[in-house]
């Protein structure tokens, strides 16, 4: 059971617009959500995190809003630039008490385009 | 500051060898998680740490033993590797309970059982 679903595997888009990545998960109890953003030969690093009890956090050119009635997040990147070029991934921790692991998505791969 | 190393970067083993991944942090972090990553599933989680002395099964454990006698080494240990242990093996670290704060990854060991 696939609780964090990426359901696009990839992303192109221009240099300078917008790109939205999409996470959707099935378990209401999740009471926080990251984003990673991954590049080749190289180790997943942090990029943002929200809060259930938020509906957007916002650090710089990173934006993330939760929809909990969708059940649906999405990471907004604006604007793009081809450094972002990279595998987003999303993911949540199954509780607030057991923070000792994260749940991932698929992951999808964003390429910007010069 | 080295953060969190993983040795080897690549391994080649053959079916039934056993062996160990090492990680280490030099971050006083409290956490420590194993994962796996595979083409089109994301990072799935094997084992993970919430302290010295205390381990337990991520979502895919079955082949794999931990154990954390110190704060800053977590091993991973291949008990008779299979060809379906192919994978990119990732360790990460956390210092804080706080779910929103996100796990520093090391840059990965590539493992190939043939």
């Amino acid at each position: 059971d696939q609780q964090v679903k990426q359901n696009s595997p990839s992303l192109s888009v221009q240099e300078g617009r917008i790109s939205i990545l999409n996470c959707d998960y099935t378990n209401s109890m999740f009471d926080y959500f990251l984003w990673y953003k991954k590049y080749p030969a190289e180790g997943p690093t942090f990029l943002i995190s929200i809060s259930s009890i938020k509906d957007k956090n916002e650090d710089g050119r990173f934006t993330v809003f939760l929809n909990k009635s969708a059940k649906h997040l999405s990471l907004h990147i604006v604007p793009s630039q081809p450094g972002d070029s990279a595998v987003y991934f999303c993911a949540a921790p199954p509780s607030v008490s057991n923070t000792g692991k994260l749940i991932f998505g698929q992951g999808t791969t964003l390429q910007v385009k010069p | 500051n080295a953060g969190v190393t993983q040795t080897p970067k690549f391994q080649v083993l053959k079916t039934g060898q056993s062996m160990t991944l090492q990680c280490a942090q030099d971050m006083n972090h409290e956490y420590m998680s194993w994962y796996r990553q595979d083409p089109g599933m994301g990072l799935r989680l094997i084992h993970y740490s919430v302290g010295a002395g205390i381990t337990d099964q991520g979502e895919v454990p079955n082949g794999y033993n931990v154990s954390r006698s110190t704060t800053e080494d977590f091993p991973l240990r291949l008990l008779s590797a299979a060809p379906s242990q192919t994978s990119v093996y990732f360790c990460a670290s956390s210092y804080s309970r706080a779910p929103g704060y996100g796990y520093t990854f090391g840059s990965g060991t590539r493992l190939t059982v043939v």
